[in-house]
């Protein structure tokens, strides 16, 4: 499989903590892209890093991309519980058809008031 | 715009019926695709299409028929529902791929139950 891994498959934390979330993946990428699933709802993209980048930010949002270590991290600094939410790393690998991506199975999230 | 938009929100099925999931966008956007989410699976794409007229297999296939006839209209048909298409479906389109990459935008979802 060609999947991203998001790691910890689950986290928990207090409003106000930041929120870490890694992904890695196995073969040389284009561009990684984080998106969030709330509870019932299709996923909503948040921010893509393309491979020669090394980190980008969008609001409380942070990622960085490591190639030599296939990995990638989001960061959610001072957590809300609107926060709580489902969030998947997916991965435009070079050399896929078309640009498809490949999504991993996910972190879940959830910010405790 | 309203995006990407699916029909029925739920639906349920008997083993071999069947039925076919709508999807929709207005973003004028060739890219559109179907995937299925099962729990601890993550999102796997059923079929695409990067254009009307051009469809492509994603990674689990079988069971599922598309089209593609307008920009605008991209449907998924179950042929004859099993037990194991239960899930949650997917729809979702882009522009074309562009060396400033490009991001996908998701339907609401139909949650499908096959008994």
């Amino acid at each position: 499989s060609q999947q991203g891994e998001e790691d910890p498959q689950a986290l928990s934390i207090q409003e106000g903590e930041n929120a870490t979330m890694n992904c890695s993946y196995k073969t040389s990428i284009n561009n990684l892209q984080w998106y969030r699933q709330n509870s019932g709802r299709g996923l909503v993209h948040l921010i893509l890093i393309r491979s020669n980048e090394r980190e980008k930010h969008s609001g409380r949002l942070r990622v960085t991309l490591d190639t030599s270590k296939k990995s990638s991290s989001l960061l959610i600094t001072a957590s809300r519980a609107a926060d709580t939410a489902s969030y998947f790393c997916a991965t435009d690998y070079r050399g896929s058809t078309l640009g498809r991506l490949y999504f991993g199975r996910g972190t879940q999230l959830t910010v405790w008031p | 715009n309203a995006g990407v938009t699916q029909t029925p929100k739920f639906q349920v099925l008997k083993t071999g019926q069947s039925m076919t999931l709508q999807c929709a966008q207005d973003m004028n956007h060739e890219y559109m695709s179907w995937y299925r989410q099962d729990p601890g699976m993550g999102l796997r794409l059923i079929h695409y299409s990067v254009g009307a007229g051009i469809t492509d297999q994603g990674e689990v296939p079988n069971g599922y028929n598309v089209s593609r006839s307008t920009t605008e209209d991209f449907p998924l048909r179950l042929l004859s529902a099993a037990p194991s298409q239960t899930s949650v479906y997917f729809c979702a389109s882009r522009p074309p791929r562009s060396g400033q990459g490009y991001e996908q935008y998701f339907g609401p979802g139909t949650r499908l139950t096959v008994t």
